[in-house]
């Protein structure tokens, strides 16, 4: 596989229940970034991570567990999420971010999570 | 905090036709990137400007950065159906932190 992927695309769960986004980039890049887009606001940037290390967290919460075992992989376990969390939540990579010039995020196709 | 404002909001054109979209920021540019995104999919990079001036194309489709680097217009020659989709600009919010900031999206219908 090429490029950015994202698993599932898509997702129902309840307020209860405990799920995981999958990311896997195989671009050999470094760094790895969740985002959140809902209808009608802006792409939001949530996390960042360089190297496996978490650089930024938008204040997002607690709800939204990151993780990212290796620079190829990024996770975002949720649990007790709440109807507004539904959204399409995209995965992206980038060489990495702390160079004096600018990287390009390479995003993938999303997940669409509908919270019941 | 910065922001980038995307006009218009949507653009409905006759194939064959020229149209431009416009990002204009509240603070300077570090860098700007252009994405396009079909409806709940993913978003495919068009390119990056990064100096005042700096004018990209690729395709029938082209990008520049003002002089100021605070606004950047994107053009499409000749649309195609296959150019529809939503465009959006992109930032980095503090110079190369790789935490980018975005429009809120233009939605191009091109009808054949």
């Amino acid at each position: 596989e090429t490029g950015v992927t994202q698993t599932p695309r898509h997702l129902v769960m309840g307020m209860t229940n405990k799920k995981s986004l999958k990311c896997e980039q195989h671009l050999g890049h470094n760094a790895m970034y969740w985002y959140k887009q809902s209808a009608k606001k802006p792409l939001e940037l949530m996390f960042v991570y360089n190297f496996k290390e978490q650089t930024e967290n938008n204040s997002v919460p607690s709800r939204f567990s990151p993780e990212c075992p290796n620079s190829s992989h990024l996770f975002l376990h949720l649990h007790t999420l709440q109807p507004e969390d539904s959204a399409l939540y995209l995965c992206a990579s980038s060489q990495d971010h702390w160079r004096d010039y600018q990287e390009t995020q390479y995003f993938g196709p999303g997940t669409r999570l509908l919270v019941l | 905090s910065q922001e980038l404002e995307q006009s218009p909001q949507s653009l409905i054109v006759q194939e064959g036709k020229n149209l431009t979209i416009n990002c204009t920021s509240s603070k300077t540019l570090y860098g700007l990137y252009w994405y396009k995104q079909k409806y709940g999919e993913g978003l495919i990079f068009l390119m990056m400007l990064q100096k005042g001036g700096e004018e990209k194309s690729h395709e029938k489709i082209t990008a520049k950065l003002d002089e100021k680097k605070q606004q950047s217009s994107l053009h499409i020659t000749a649309s195609q159906p296959s150019h529809a989709g939503i465009y959006l600009c992109g930032a980095d919010a503090s110079g190369n932190t790789g935490k980018l900031i975005f429009g809120q999206g233009t939605t191009l219908q091109v009808k054949p």
